[in-house]
C-alpha cells in the first residue's frame, strides 16, 4: 500500500516568505507527526495530531509555525516569515493508533531552504 | 525530561564483521525504544523496537538489540556486516505519558569497508 507521502520534496525560499508543507499519511492512521531534521541531527520532535485535533505541539519552536489537519487525514505545516535559521528536512510520520508502543511510519521529507 | 545519547557519529567496519552502534538513554519512566535506518535519499525506516517484552529484540536484516535496564542501553548488533548496511542509523525513545513525539539521538553513520 501507499506510504507516507509529502510534497513538495524540496522548496527554495526567501527571507520573510510564507510557506506551506503537505504531508499525506497512510490511510487509516489516526495519529500524524511533523518532525524537523537539521544537518547532522536527528529528527526533533514539532507537533501531534489525533484526529484532526493538535493533542501535543510542544515541540514548536515560536508562534511563526502553525499546523493544521480539518479533516483528520491530511495535514499542512505553515511557516510564516522564514527565516534563514528555518532551513532543514521537515518529515511527517503517522502511525495507526497513536500509543506509544505504535510503530511511526515515515514519508521522505521536504528539504526547505531559505535564502 | 526524556534523552538518547549515541556513542560515535561515524563507526567503520569491515564487511563480513560485527556491527555494534551504541545507545544510552535517560528516562523517568521505563521506557519504550526504536532503531531507525535512514538510507541514502529514502526516509527513515523501522529496523526494531522494544515495548517492554522481550528485552532481547530481533529486527529486520538480521539486526537485534538488547534492553538492559541496569545500563540504561538499547545497543544494535549485527554478527555480520553487509556493504547494503550502510546508513544512517538512529535511537529513538518514547515515554509515552503524554510524551507524544519520539525523541532521538543524533544518529551514526555507518561505515562498511570492503
Amino acid at each position: 500500500g501507499a506510504g507516507v507521502s509529502q510534497t513538495p520534496s524540496n522548496k527554495v525560499t526567501e527571507k520573510g516568505k510564507y510557506v506551506e508543507l503537505r504531508c499525506d499519511p497512510i490511510s487509516g492512521h489516526t495519529a500524524l507527526y511533523w518532525y524537523r531534521q537539521s544537518l547532522g541531527q536527528g529528527p526533533e520532535f514539532l507537533i501531534y495530531f489525533q484526529g484532526t485535533g493538535a493533542a501535543d505541539d510542544s515541540g514548536l519552536p515560536n508562534d511563526r509555525f502553525f499546523a493544521v489537519r480539518p479533516e483528520g487525514s491530511v495535514s499542512t505545516l505553515k511557516i510564516q516569515r522564514t527565516e534563514r535559521g528555518d532551513s532543514a528536512v521537515y518529515l511527517c510520520a503517522s502511525s495507526l493508533t497513536g500509543t506509544p508502543t505504535d510503530t511511526q511510519y515515515f514519508g521522505p521529507g521536504t528539504r526547505l531552504t531559505v535564502l | 525530561a526524556q534523552s538518547v545519547t549515541q556513542l560515535g557519529s561515524h563507526v567503520s567496519v569491515s564487511e563480513g564483521a560485527l556491527v555494534l552502534l551504541r545507545c544510552n538513554y535517560s528516562s523517568s519512566v521505563p521506557p519504550y525504544l526504536f532503531w531507525y535506518v535512514q538510507y541514502p535519499n529514502q526516509g527513515l525506516q523501522l529496523l526494531l523496537k522494544y515495548t517492554s517484552a522481550a528485552t532481547l529484540v530481533k529486527g529486520i536484516n538480521g539486526f537485534e538489540a538488547e534492553f538492559k535496564k541496569s545500563e540504561t542501553s538499547f545497543h544494535l548488533t549485527k554478527p555480520s556486516a553487509h556493504m547494503s548496511d550502510a546508513a544512517e542509523y538512529f535511537c529513538a525513545v518514547s515515554e509515552g505519558g503524554g510524551a507524544d513525539g519520539l525523541t532521538f539521538g543524533k544518529g551514526t553513520h555507518l561505515i562498511i569497508q570492503p
